[in-house]
């Protein structure tokens, strides 16, 4: 998989958008752009991925730049249920090893 | 979307003891899981992936004596922590994929808390 980088913590205020950004400068022409959280002592949760256009489902909308370097994870209406852990992974998907980095803390306050 | 289940999502046991966690696909046949581990405050590590039918492929650093991994059927992958000790003390994770294609998400179960006295 290729390397990822995200901001290790970030606060949102409830009702906010909240935007997550992500590096991945080596991402690879099969490679996806897959998001992924976690809240507290639960498993990972699928949001949302991408290739190389835009994607919006009902959880959140990504925004994946031209040349693919980077993307952005735009949580519309942040609400306090939103406080997790946010993987940006780069993968091809279906039965690859999908490999964790450390992801951003996001905390949502009232 | 599918559905991944983990049992038990929690479990005691004595140092020494082994302890089995299944993982279930519930609607979809999976012919690889893929089991993680996660320590607190640390991110989850890929352990072994678990291969319907054949033995599983374990990551560099992860005992295969220890963590035995079973894929009998396309439904279910089970990890046994075999002798287990304080410091296997952790939140085990499993994943499947509903197709071997690509463009597809993996979904995890809800996880293990194996907690080790």
């Amino acid at each position: 998989d290729a390397k990822t980088t995200q901001p290790t913590s970030m606060d949102c205020a409830e009702g906010r958008a909240a935007n997550l950004p992500c590096n991945h400068s080596t991402i690879s022409g099969n490679e996806y752009v897959y998001w992924y959280r976690q809240i507290h002592s639960q498993g990972p949760q699928y949001i949302i991925h991408g290739l190389k256009n835009n994607e919006t489902n009902e959880m959140a909308s990504l925004i994946i730049t031209e040349d693919r370097k980077s993307s952005t994870l735009i949580l519309p209406h942040a609400t306090l249920r939103d406080t997790a852990v946010y993987y940006c992974i780069a993968y091809p998907g279906g039965d690859y090893k999908l490999s964790f980095g450390a992801g951003t803390t996001v905390t949502v306050r009232a | 979307g599918a559905v991944v289940s983990q049992h038990p999502s929690r479990v005691i046991c004595k140092s020494g003891t082994s302890v089995k966690i299944e993982c279930r696909s519930l609607d979809f046949q999976a012919t690889t899981m893929f089991w993680y581990r996660q320590f607190p405050k640390q991110s989850l590590m890929l352990m072994a992936t678990s291969n319907e039918g054949s033995k599983a492929t374990y990551e560099q650093g992860v005992e295969k004596d220890k963590f035995l991994i079973n894929h009998a059927s396309l439904t279910l992958s089970t990890l046994t922590v075999t002798s287990a000790h304080p410091e296997d003390s952790s939140f085990y994770i499993c994943s499947a994929s509903s197709s071997a294609a690509s463009d597809t998400e993996a979904f995890f179960g809800q996880g293990t808390r194996l907690t080790v006295v």
